[in-house]
């Protein structure tokens, strides 16, 4: 089973600034097959990147998402009020098995 | 625009079965281009997929629930369902139903998510 590993656990930055979270996936996995979630307190996820770099309807052009092998990253390149959240990695592995990340917490400073 | 809401009892005592239905608006579950999924999250931890039903039945599990999962379709309803059996305290979560492009292998539907505490 694929392990997939989010740093930092939690990151305290300040509105407008740039933030990039890293997910890394314990072997090599498909590009096409990485996703990218947002999740704000009391809510369901929120679908942000697909296929490592698509933007999911409705997602503004902020964020953006790439990488390849093992290494991905979501990045948010202008901090808004609304953007801290959880963020979580998602993958699509061999037999049918979908794993997540542990999730990034980015917080306001 | 689809719609996915969960419903079932919030408590359920040790080694009994927990029961959950997600109802389906806005489209047909009998669609043939999603997967239907139940995904589940402990109260501050990360989330874990259980497993999905394609509206024939055909059903996938997590290996690590796969003894004690049963998901299940009712087209006539445009609902699908999770029964989870011999639960203990660590199966308490949100749990939330989830849609899947059945080419797309993400969820980009989401039910709100109900919490079923187990606890006698």
């Amino acid at each position: 089973e694929i392990v997939l590993t989010q740093s930092p656990g939690t990151l305290s930055l300040s509105p407008g600034e740039r933030v990039t979270l890293s997910c890394r996936a314990s072997q090599s996995v498909s590009s096409s097959y990485l996703a990218w979630y947002q999740q704000k307190p009391g809510q369901a996820p929120r679908l942000l990147i697909y296929g490592t770099s698509s933007r999911a309807t409705a997602i503004p052009d902020r964020f953006s998402g790439s990488g390849s092998g093992t290494d991905f990253t979501l990045t948010i390149s202008r901090l808004e009020p609304e953007d801290f959240a959880v963020y979580y990695c998602q993958h699509y592995g061999d037999s049918v098995m979908y794993t997540f990340g542990q999730g990034t917490k980015l917080e306001i400073k | 625009q689809v719609q996915l809401q969960e419903s079932g009892p919030g408590l359920v005592k040790p080694s009994q079965t927990l029961s959950l239905t997600c109802t389906v608006s806005g489209g047909s579950i009998t669609s043939g281009d999603y997967y239907w999924n139940w995904i589940r999250q402990p109260p501050g931890k990360g989330l874990e997929w259980i497993g999905y039903i394609y509206y024939s039945g055909t059903t996938y599990y997590n290996p690590s629930l796969k003894s004690r999962v049963t998901i299940s379709v009712d087209t006539s309803k445009n609902q699908f369902s999770l029964k989870l059996s011999s639960v203990t305290a660590a199966d308490t979560a949100v749990y939330y139903c989830a849609r899947e492009d059945s080419s797309a292998f993400f969820f980009d539907y989401w039910g709100q998510g109900t919490l079923v505490t187990v606890s006698s």
